[in-house]
């Protein structure tokens, strides 16, 4: 199958702080990519859908502003989330269609933790 | 937005043991995928079939778009299958259900 890369896999930082999480597709060029959220025992929730070259879409109840997302590249998608709080604290999670969107593939995850 | 329905939100069940986890989703959709989450949080491909049947070992998931669900299938239940089974159908944006939690005693 096809590889995603989720980089950093975990992440503490101070309430206030930036943290930005890379989703690379490795080894094929991915138009379009997901940002997800999960909270502890709590299916996942999408955020925004990612377009290479174009705006994020956001889900409905989801700030643009805080969770900022850039996918300048075909195998990259970035999303920042500004000023981090506490509640902020999840795991977030990323996929990437392969062209002709058939089939979804995950990147292991990021754990973020703000004190 | 499409909803999705999986059934039963939680199975406990001896090794050995066979299951059948059911996804009912509400709109037409033009690709399903059904996941395993392991206890690390990583989301396993188990299939993608948007229709009819595949099998991959003890593993096997079968959907009938026209009536808008898919089963997926497992047999002889191994203790390293426990974790939570996603069906996630898609289009133009990918929705998960709520999952089934499973867990194998030993």
């Amino acid at each position: 199958g096809a590889v995603v890369s989720q980089h950093p896999s975990r992440v503490i930082c101070k309430s206030g702080t930036s943290v930005k999480i890379e989703c690379r597709s490795l080894d094929f060029q991915a138009t379009t990519m997901f940002w997800y959220r999960q909270f502890p025992k709590q299916s996942l929730m999408l955020m925004a859908t990612s377009n290479e070259g174009s705006k994020a879409t956001y889900e409905q109840g989801v700030e643009k502003d805080k969770f900022l997302i850039n996918h300048a590249s075909l195998t990259l998608s970035t999303l920042t989330v500004t000023s981090a709080h506490p509640e902020d604290s999840s795991f977030y999670i990323c996929s990437a269609y392969k062209t002709g969107r058939t089939e979804a593939f995950f990147g292991q995850g990021t754990r973020l933790t703000v004190v | 937005g499409i909803q999705v329905e999986q059934s039963p939100p939680d199975l406990i069940l001896q090794e050995g043991a066979n299951s059948t986890l059911r996804c009912n989703f509400s709109d037409s959709v033009n690709n399903l995928q059904w996941f395993h989450q392991n206890p690390w949080g990583q989301l396993i491909n188990l299939f993608y079939i948007p229709s009819g049947t595949k099998q991959n070992g003890r593993l096997s998931a079968t959907t009938v778009a026209t009536e808008r669900y898919s089963l997926l299938y497992i047999s002889s239940s191994q203790t390293t299958d426990s974790g939570v089974y996603f069906c996630a159908p898609g289009g133009d944006k990918i929705i998960f259900g709520k999952g089934t939690r499973l867990h194998i005693l030993p």
